[in-house]
């Protein structure tokens, strides 16, 4: 079965440090995995997107990037936080196909001081 | 482009109490999926149901029921003899065939509190 690993769980961090949050998906090949942030008031909102290694698309223009290094891994970075980088992060993937859902993993709740 | 509209921002309920979370969805597409997720306090989204737009048929699971009508464009959720446990975000989403079908659109989300 498949399996979505997202860590750390929880980060705090100071203004103006990098970031580095890491997803992994065991189980399956070629997924389309993202990456999505919700902050308090609850609506998610799609950051990034990947339909293969390398390919990214950004959905709104931010502080943060991310890359697909490996066909099941995808990381989400900045260079410098800051305060509105705040929120819960949440990693998922889905299987290539158009009625396939979303997969979700357990999220990282970042702060940022 | 695609719209979800969940109008119960939130819905609190006594324990053995039945709800429906609303759900209003826009789209110009004749072939699209719609999907229900459950937020639990602990943050993770659970994936709980699927329902393809040329299948009308109402699903029920356990004390879950799932109403879709294309006639309103709502995909609405029953929960029956609600319990504790059934306190969440739920999320109405909605995709499309064809180009676009990886992204999800999703509704605001309802906030449901069962109280014992």
């Amino acid at each position: 079965s498949q399996t979505i690993h997202q860590w750390p769980a929880t980060l705090v961090q100071p203004v103006g440090s990098p970031l580095s949050l890491e997803c992994t998906v065991e189980g399956t090949s070629n997924p389309n995995l993202y990456w999505y942030r919700q902050a308090a008031g609850r609506g998610l909102q799609l950051l990034f997107y990947s339909v293969g290694i390398g390919q990214i698309s950004s959905e709104v223009p931010q502080n943060l990037s991310a890359s697909r290094p490996q066909d099941r891994q995808f990381i989400l970075s900045s260079k410098k936080l800051l305060l509105s980088d705040s929120g819960f992060y949440l990693c998922a993937w889905r299987t290539q196909g158009n009625n396939q859902p979303q997969h979700f993993g357990d999220g990282t709740r970042l702060s940022i001081l | 482009a695609q719209k979800v509209t969940q109008a119960q921002t939130e819905i609190s309920v006594v324990e053995k109490e039945d709800v429906t979370l609303d759900c209003v969805y826009e789209t110009r597409d004749t072939t699209y999926y719609l999907f229900w997720y459950k937020q639990p306090p602990s943050g993770e989204l659970v994936f709980l149901i699927r329902r393809n737009s040329f299948d009308e048929q109402n699903e029920i699971s356990g004390r879950y029921s799932w109403n879709f009508q294309k006639s309103t464009s709502s995909f609405n959720f029953t929960i029956t003899a609600s319990q504790v446990v059934d306190s969440a975000v739920y999320f109405c989403a909605l995709s499309v065939s064809g180009g676009s079908n990886y992204k999800l659109t999703f509704g605001k989300g309802t906030l449901l509190t069962v109280n014992p």
